[in-house]
């Protein structure tokens, strides 16, 4: 059964990039499925990323509201995957989960516990 | 971009009384839509595909139901481990692949 960690800084400083990683456990990283990024600011509903869909071709999709600031890739090497958002601001702040999306539509069938992460100075 | 509407914001029941969640689209999402629990400090879990396709080891007492832009969550006799927020998620044609606000299953 596939496992996800995120791991990455707490804190952030405004207008700073704020990157995570997400390690996969006890399953393969190039299984053809989207690698994904889903936050929740403190209190509120949950909002999507994007995704990379990794077996080759490293398809990526991004939320257009975030389009411009946000990357996601995965090093399979390393059987981990990032994100990284750039010219972070206070309405950044959120838990950040990755999740595995599945090979058929990308359904999100197994998530990290999720990080929080602070935007202040 | 598609907006996904649940209602009702919260629903007080008891356990073992019928849960009835709704989710509305802004637009068709074909059966291109799932549900997901989330329970207050854990990530979500998925619980319903394709609009109707329970995910792994999700009880029978959960089902999905709808097309089109209106969707069905329903819960029967509610256990007490079924309280807990519930969103929907539409992955339609193009991104981004928008979340309903939630709807929270308290106890009445």
């Amino acid at each position: 059964q596939v496992q996800l960690q995120e791991a990455g800084p707490g804190l952030v400083k405004p207008s700073g990039t704020l990157s995570l990683t997400c390690a996969v456990f006890g399953g393969s990283i190039s299984s053809g499925n989207w690698w994904s990024w889903v936050r929740q600011p403190p209190g509120k509903g949950l909002e999507w990323i994007g995704e990379m869909y990794h077996s080759g071709s490293g398809n990526t999709n991004y939320n257009p509201s975030l389009k411009s600031r946000v990357s996601i890739s995965v090093d399979k090497s390393k059987k981990q995957f990032s994100l990284k958002l750039t010219s972070v601001t206070a309405a950044d702040t959120a838990v950040y989960f990755c999740a595995r999306g599945s090979q058929l539509r990308g359904w999100l069938d197994a998530w990290g516990q999720g990080v929080l992460v602070t935007i202040s100075s | 971009e598609i907006v996904l509407t649940q209602s009702p914001a919260t629903l007080s029941l008891s356990p073992g009384e019928s849960a009835t969640l709704s989710c509305r689209a802004s637009q068709s999402v074909s059966t291109y839509l799932a549900w997901y629990q989330q329970k207050p400090g854990q990530a979500p879990r998925l619980l319903i595909y394709d609009a109707s396709i329970r995910a792994t080891g999700i009880p029978a007492r959960f089902s999905g139901s709808g097309s089109g832009t209106d969707f069905t969550l329903t819960i029967r006799s509610l256990e007490p481990e079924d309280f807990a927020v519930y969103y929907c998620q539409q992955r339609s044609i193009w991104p981004p692949y928008t979340f309903g606000q939630g709807t929270k299953l308290e106890v009445k």
